[in-house]
This record gives C-alpha cells, sequence and structure tokens, in this order.
C-alpha cells in the first residue's frame, strides 16, 4: 500500500537557519504529493503541493520538487522564521477517492 | 468566513458515554473526510463522503458511524467511547474525486476520555 517516510524530529534551528526536511513515499500510480503545516492549536493547513514529476511546489519561501526517481518530495526553506515553528506533515494523495496518505510529521522549532 | 468548522472544539466526557461531532463546510466541495490524530500527531483517515455517499471506510471499529446529511456536512457519531478513543478528530473537505485534490481541515474537535 501506499506510504510516507519523513526524516525523525524533532528539529530545532535558529532564526534564518536553512531548513531541510526530508519525505520519502511509496506509492502505485502517480500520486499528488503534498506538505501540510500545523500551528500549535490549528488544524491542517495546505503549504504546497505538486502534482507530477519535476513539479516544484512553493509558497511563503518553502519549496518542494516531485522527484519520482528518487521518490521524494524535501521541503526546504533558505531562512526560517520564529513564526515558522509548527508541525509539517508530507502526504501524497492518490486515487479517485482523493485518499490522504501522511507521514508522521516533524516538529519544528525556530529560536530567536 | 470559517471554511470547515466543527463542533465542539474540545469533548470531555466519560467512558461508556455516546456523542457526535458535527462538521459543516462552505466551500461547495462535493467530498468530506474524517481524520484522527493521536497523542504522537499521526494522522490517519477514518471515512470519506462523497454527494452523501460513503466512499472510504477504513478499519474503524463499528462504534463510529458517520453520517452525512448533504454534502455541506459530514457528522461523526461515537457510541460506547473508550479510553482509546481520546485523540483530535479533524474534518476536511475536498472538490472532485481527483487524485489532485487538495483537502481543506477544520481546526479539531479535541476528545478526551475519562
Amino acid at each position: 500500500g501506499d506510504s510516507v517516510t519523513q526524516m525523525e524530529g524533532p528539529v530545532t534551528l535558529s532564526e534564518e537557519a536553512f531548513l531541510t526536511i526530508n519525505c520519502t513515499y511509496t506509492a502505485t500510480g502517480y500520486p499528488s504529493l503534498f506538505w501540510y503545516v500545523q500551528y500549535p492549536g490549528e488544524g491542517l493547513q495546505l503549504l504546497l503541493k505538486a502534482t507530477k514529476a519535476d513539479d516544484k511546489g512553493s509558497n511563503k519561501g518553502f519549496e518542494a520538487t516531485y522527484r519520482k526517481e528518487t521518490t521524494s518530495f524535501h521541503l526546504e526553506k533558505g531562512s526560517v522564521q520564529v513564526s515558522d515553528s509548527a508541525v509539517y506533515f508530507c502526504a501524497l494523495g492518490s486515487g479517485a477517492n482523493s485518499k490522504l496518505t501522511f507521514g508522521k510529521g516533524i516538529t519544528l522549532s525556530v529560536r530567536p | 468566513d470559517t471554511a470547515v468548522s466543527q463542533t465542539p472544539k474540545y469533548l470531555v466526557t466519560q467512558m461508556g458515554n455516546d456523542k457526535s461531532i458535527k462538521c459543516e463546510q462552505n466551500l461547495g466541495h462535493d467530498t468530506m473526510y474524517w481524520y484522527k490524530q493521536d497523542s504522537k500527531k499521526f494522522l490517519k483517515i477514518m471515512f470519506s463522503y462523497n454527494n452523501k455517499e460513503l466512499i472510504i471506510n477504513e478499519t474503524v471499529p463499528n462504534r463510529f458511524s458517520p453520517k452525512s446529511p448533504d454534502k455541506a456536512h459530514l457528522n461523526l457519531h461515537i457510541n460506547s467511547l473508550e479510553l482509546g478513543d481520546s485523540a483530535v478528530y479533524f474534518c476536511a473537505s475536498s472538490q472532485g474525486g481527483t487524485e489532485r485534490s487538495s483537502q481543506h481541515f477544520g481546526d479539531g474537535t479535541r476528545l478526551s476520555i475519562l
């Protein structure tokens, strides 16, 4: 079945540091890939997405590229801010029913 | 304007009780979902409805019964609550049945069983 593997956390960075959060997936067919973010006490928000190989999703300074050859969708940001502190989930969407399969999530803390 | 709204936000109750969580979306979407997030933040889909028809039913105890009176609402009723049901339950919606849909989530209902 489909699965998503995220790097183990938590991750703590200083403000303006470079961020990489790794995500790899296993899926049949051609899934869409997503990064969702969950701020404390809130629901999940779509951060970015990519629907086919080599697509790059980007939003709020975050980027991720759909790499079919390495089955990866790593999230990057050049300079993190304290306000980026949240839980980040990688997910894949597959099938006609739009089922989302999530990774375990990783908590990012950015200190001033 | 809240896109996906859930009520209540917090629910504290005792083992053995029956409770319901309501969800409404004003996005005009035709597909709605229920997810369970455990204490380690792991998210797993429970159910999905498309135009009031059940299309995803993951391995969930039959104490959980979703009901969709119309495509803008998806409620979750839980009978005989158990300690293991303590979690945050998220409702979500999306448009279309294609794999390229992006889902919009509510803020969650935190269920605590005493």
